[in-house]
């Protein structure tokens, strides 16, 4: 079972909605994942949270806005997107912060959230 | 040249035989590797992880890494028809960041 919580599990959304994706985990891990999948492809990166501060963007655009407000929540604020950010959208989190001196990087997955953009 | 390159497949291998998944990349700095399946439709979980040069066990699973040649591999003892999935390798480079290969469709022949 996996212990990264997330939620909706399905998203429909028009192109001039605001919605937010919501990610949730209580093993005590200090660095939280955002991840795109597109069908058959790899995730792709998006944010990573350290001690609940953004430590890597990956030159996301602005339609999609991140937020960590304590070290167990994480979530993606979503505005204005278009068709082709339909995707699955992975939380997942790492017992240590980035740089940390045990960080192993193992990264624990949620179900993901499948979002569609009419 | 990809960071994590992977053969695609489709793979395919009798079941009861030995799967072997092969991922190479490209930056010498990279300190943690990692093999995750992934079912259609479902999220990556993590099989193993490594991130000494040898071989690492865990069941019928065996993970090895050659840093040298900047090669990691992942033996699949025993293949069982649930082991048929998409076997994403990840690599974790010199700036923390956790990339994946595009994966290889591995299909259990029963």
């Amino acid at each position: 079972d996996t212990e990264v919580t997330q939620t909706p599990k399905h998203l429909v959304m028009g192109m001039t909605n605001k919605k937010s994706l919501k990610c949730e985990q209580h093993m005590g891990h200090r660095a939280m994942y955002w991840y795109k999948q597109k069908a058959k492809k790899p995730p792709e990166l998006m944010f990573v949270y350290s001690y609940e501060k953004l430590s890597i963007n990956e030159s996301v655009p602005s339609r999609f806005s991140p937020e960590c407000p304590n070290s167990s929540l994480l979530n993606l604020h979503l505005h204005a997107l278009q068709p082709e950010d339909s995707a699955l959208y992975l939380c997942a989190s790492s017992q240590f912060g980035l740089a940390g001196a045990s960080n192993t990087g193992e990264l624990f997955f949620g179900e993901g959230s499948r979002l569609t953009v009419l | 040249q990809k960071e994590v390159e992977q053969n695609s497949g489709p793979l395919s291998v009798p079941e009861g035989a030995i799967a072997s998944l092969n991922c190479t990349y490209s930056d010498r700095g990279s300190q943690s590797f990692f093999w995750y399946r992934q079912y259609s439709g479902k999220s990556p979980e993590l099989i193993m992880f490594i991130y000494s040069n040898g071989d690492k066990e865990d069941g019928r699973f065996t993970a090895q890494l050659n840093k040298a040649s900047q090669y990691v591999s992942l033996l699949i003892r025993d293949s069982q028809p649930s082991d048929s999935a998409t076997y994403l390798c990840a690599v974790r480079n010199r700036d923390d960041k956790i990339i994946f290969g595009k994966g290889t469709r591995l299909h259990i022949l029963p």
